[in-house]
């Protein structure tokens, strides 16, 4: 089955930029697609299908996809965008959603 | 506007089972499949599987496959997951999500908690 692979922690000074990497076998080929996971809350989703905004997500978040890394950017980071993030693709070997093991990001 | 609303926080003892609902509104219920994520205490998000509402057709991950089961009843646009057996690793935040084709899920429930201690 297929593996994605996220840094456990992320840090950022405020303004900054964040990006937040999520690795896997030619993951360039697949759509990826990231959540981001505040306490107490249901999981938002911020981009899809690499690099697509759903309406309401600022455009500060964007996000890339190449041979075996894809990437969140998060620019002009807030306090506010402190949250776990995670990546998602589709196995199409067995149909199923895989989970990366997610990212904490710190905003210093 | 799309809303799933699952039931409420569910205590239960190792060995029982428990039955969770997602109802659907704001959007055809038969048009989506209904996924399910679960996050335990301090761990990211497992995908445990999904359910095609139009055709009852039932994909599960692995390790839920013959403990869990994905249900769903189109007349009141509603989804269930049953999982048996209930150990006290399975303390978590259940939730579902609608899917859109074989890529992202673009709108979650509240979420479940489902507490198993004896």
């Amino acid at each position: 089955s297929y593996v994605v692979t996220q840094p456990p922690s992320v840090s950022v000074a405020p303004g900054q930029t964040a990006r937040i990497t999520c690795g896997g076998n030619n993951i360039g080929t697949k759509s990826v697609h990231w959540y981001q996971k505040k306490p107490g809350q249901a999981p938002v989703l911020v981009v899809y299908d690499d690099s697509d905004r759903p309406s309401g997500i600022p455009a500060r978040f964007s996000g890339s996809n190449s041979g075996n890394t894809a990437t969140l950017t998060i620019s002009r980071v807030e306090a506010g965008d402190e949250a776990d993030y995670f990546c998602q693709v589709w196995d199409n070997t067995n149909d199923h959603r895989v989970f990366g093991g997610g990212s904490r990001l710190t905003v210093l | 506007q799309v809303q799933l609303v699952q039931s409420g926080a569910e205590a239960k003892k190792p060995g029982a089972s428990v039955k969770v609902s997602c109802e659907a509104s704001g959007y055809t219920f038969t048009g989506h499949s209904i996924h399910w994520v679960r996050q335990a205490p301090g761990q990211g998000l497992e995908w445990m599987g999904r359910i095609s509402p139009k055709s009852g057709d039932t994909i599960y991950a692995q390790r839920f496959q013959g403990r869990v089961t994905l249900t769903r009843d189109t007349s009141i646009s509603t989804a269930f997951m049953e999982v048996t057996g209930l150990r006290s690793d399975d303390t978590a935040l259940y939730y579902c999500a609608r899917g859109w084709g074989t890529g992202h899920l673009d709108y979650w429930g509240q979420g479940t908690l489902v507490t198993v201690s004896s």
